[in-house]
């Protein structure tokens, strides 16, 4: 079966500590996207990647971090700069980038600060 | 700027009533729309999607969306509320951009 997969489902992070969410697609799409959703705000664009070796910061991106060495991974770190993390992260892909094309998400990672 | 309003963060229907969700976008370019489901602690899930074929969309579920371009509404509807439609719904908007941009959400209640 084709889709996104996420790891973990839930994250702990200790003050100070940098924490890695994995975002992984079979789809073969070209474009992925990492969103935060905190309730009552709906989805935030943080970081998205066009294509491999390349990612443009979404309207969040501070205190986070990606790589897109590969085109079915694209990881989130999310370092001791963002000072609050707790929230639902969610990775999404798409065929491309244009404006008409779906983007499919996975189930979510829950982040929360110990 | 592209934006996405949708009124009503909740909504509660009685089990086989009408269900109207609203949305409202602002757009500088003729818009795609989209509403997405999220059941609690999942990802979202496509409904349906408007792309200029036609305006009125179909979608799963027994949902669909009628756009107007008068009224900057994408408003979502189902003419039968189960309970199994209990969920967060969100509209979201693309233009000439390569972003999506999501409204704040509406959750639904459903009541037996």
């Amino acid at each position: 079966d084709g889709g996104i997969t996420q790891s973990p489902k839930y994250l702990f992070r200790k003050e100070g500590q940098n924490v890695t969410l994995s975002c992984e697609q079979n789809l073969n799409h070209d474009a992925m996207y990492w969103y935060r959703q905190d309730p009552g705000q709906g989805l935030r664009l943080i970081y998205y990647s066009q294509i491999v070796n390349d990612f443009q910061k979404g309207d969040i991106a501070e205190g986070y971090s990606v790589s897109r060495e590969k085109k079915e991974s694209f990881p989130l770190t999310v370092t001791s700069a963002q000072k609050n993390p707790t929230a639902f992260y969610l990775c999404a892909s798409s065929i491309g980038t244009k404006p008409r094309e779906t983007q499919y998400f996975g189930p979510g990672t829950r982040l929360l600060v110990l | 700027a592209q934006s996405v309003t949708q009124l009503g963060s909740h909504v509660s229907v009685s089990e086989g009533a009408l269900v109207l969700l609203r949305c409202n976008y602002s757009s500088s370019v003729p818009p795609y729309l989209f509403w997405y489901v999220q059941y609690p602690n999942q990802g979202l899930q496509l409904l349906l999607k408007y792309t200029s074929a036609a305006t009125l969309v179909k979608g799963i579920n027994g949902f669909e969306a009628e756009f107007k371009k008068s009224e900057t509404s994408f408003h979502l509807t189902k003419p039968s509320a189960h309970m199994s439609d209990a969920a967060e719904y969100f509209c979201a908007v693309s233009d000439n951009t390569d972003k999506l941009i999501f409204g704040t959400g509406t959750r639904l209640q459903v009541f037996p």
